[in-house]
């Protein structure tokens, strides 16, 4: 079945940029989603990227995808401590246009100072 | 941009009642919207997927009679908890889908203590 995968921590030095890396399953996945979920909060949609993609850049973060390894990264620049949180990736795969999401287990981002 | 709120945030109750969590997605209508649970430190469950006008589909493992779901506009759907007991305490979020960009957005999350 599906599967998405992330590693559970990263810390980073202010000001640095942070890697955030997922690899996924499904080779027939449509979308595929970075997720912020700070404390105690719900999930705040990040950016999205589209399969036929292969680099999308939206201020800061720079998503990058490689379809053959089936491999997701979210690249924060200039990371600064409001960034800490937990990071979710996700897809959605091809066979319907609402279907369910897979979550992977989410990387807690710490920032250093 | 698309908002979804879920009321109430954090809501207490005593074992054998029922609670229920609102889902509304603010500036969109959303035919789709999904729940999903989420236990401390851990990623999200889905537990349902709620459609406009007709019944839910439940993943595997969820009990369709402990949680009823409605989803009878556009723009709301409800989750409601019945008979609650201590181990349905838990974080639960829903979100909504945005066609045809194909968007998901979360609301904000509802936790749920049972006494």
């Amino acid at each position: 079945g599906e599967d998405v995968e992330q590693s559970l921590f990263l810390s980073v030095r202010e000001g640095d940029s942070s890697v955030i890396n997922c690899t996924y399953t499904d080779s027939s996945s449509t979308y595929l989603y970075w997720y912020k979920q700070e404390p105690g909060a719900g999930l705040q949609l990040l950016t999205y990227i589209f399969s036929n993609m292969d680099m999308k850049q939206d201020q800061r973060l720079t998503v990058l995808l490689n379809k053959k390894d089936k491999h997701l990264s979210l690249r924060i620049a200039d990371t600064q401590t409001g960034d800490s949180a937990i990071y979710f990736c996700a897809e959605t795969p091809s066979y319907s246009s609402a279907s369910k999401i897979i979550f992977g287990s989410g990387t807690r981002l710490s920032i250093r100072p | 941009g698309a908002v979804v709120s879920q009321h109430p945030s954090r809501v207490i109750c005593k074992s054998g009642t029922s609670v229920k969590i609102e889902c509304r997605s603010l500036d969109f209508q959303a035919t789709t919207m999904f729940w999903y649970r989420q236990f401390p430190k851990q990623s999200l469950m889905l537990m349902a997927t709620s459609n406009e006008g007709s019944k839910a589909t439940y993943e595997q493992g969820v009990e369709k009679d402990k949680f009823l779901i409605n989803h009878a506009s556009l723009t709301l759907s409800t989750l409601t908890v019945t008979s609650a007991h201590p181990e349905d305490s838990s974080f639960y979020i829903c979100s909504a889908y945005r066609e045809p960009a194909g968007e998901l957005f979360f609301g904000e999350g509802s936790r749920l203590t049972v006494l």
